[in-house]
């Protein structure tokens, strides 16, 4: 069965203080890996796409690795305004018209000052 | 560009009503498409649509309706509401599908907070 697991399910840092997010994921056949960056009351804000192992996006203090079995978001030196619901979702062959994607259940990030 | 523009915000439905969410999109995307949040699960799509005129049913389509006369806009109807479709309700729209199935990614609206009492 395709699946998306995210880690931690909260994670609180310090400013300043370098971390990471995992997304590990079980799909037949990945199309694709987003990363999502949610505030509260808010709809997800998309910041990355991975198609392929190896493959690294960067984007000011956020970049995201892929693997063929997980992906990892790495936040350096964050700071509060960083503060939100990271979300994955992944992309997967499922042979119908329209590929299947699926999400995870995020991983809530709280930066402290 | 305003994006995804979705309406109301919030709503509060009594169990058997009616109501319609409103979606709407200005960047020409082909596809659309309804999701829901809840706590402790991931957004789950309801209904999507690859085109106007063209819907087809996602993993938990039950008890909503949907329909695409414009490529502008998607409503997703709600029969008669149900305690358990108290939750957070996304539209989203994408460009249309790339060649060897690699999809652009989903542009999604703020979203409308529904109860069902």
């Amino acid at each position: 069965e395709d699946q998306v697991t995210q880690s931690p399910e909260a994670l609180r840092l310090q400013e300043g203080e370098s971390s990471s997010l995992n997304c590990s994921y079980t799909v037949s056949g990945l199309r694709g890996l987003f990363w999502y960056r949610q505030d509260p009351g808010k709809g997800p804000e998309f910041l990355f796409t991975l198609y392929s192992a190896g493959e690294e996006k960067e984007k000011e203090r956020l970049k995201a690795t892929l693997t063929k079995k997980e992906s990892f978001l790495h936040i350096t030196a964050p700071k509060p305004e960083d503060s939100a619901t990271y979300l994955c979702a992944v992309q997967a062959r499922n042979g119908g018209a329209t590929n299947k994607l699926i999400f995870g259940t995020g991983t809530l990030l709280a930066v402290q000052p | 560009n305003a994006g995804v523009t979705q309406t109301p915000k919030f709503q509060v439905l009594k169990t058997g009503q009616s109501m319609t969410l409103q979606c709407a999109q200005d960047m020409n995307h082909e596809y659309m498409s309804w999701y829901r949040q809840d706590p402790g699960m991931g957004l789950r799509l309801i209904h999507y649509s690859v085109g106007a005129g063209i819907t087809d049913q996602g993993e938990v389509p039950n008890g909503y309706n949907v329909s695409r006369s414009t490529t502008e806009d998607f409503p997703l109807r709600l029969l008669s509401a149900a305690p358990s479709q108290t939750s957070v309700y996304f539209c989203a729209s994408r460009e249309r599908e790339k060649t060897h199935g690699y999809n652009s990614p989903l542009h999604f609206g703020n979203g409308t907070r529904l109860t069902v009492t």
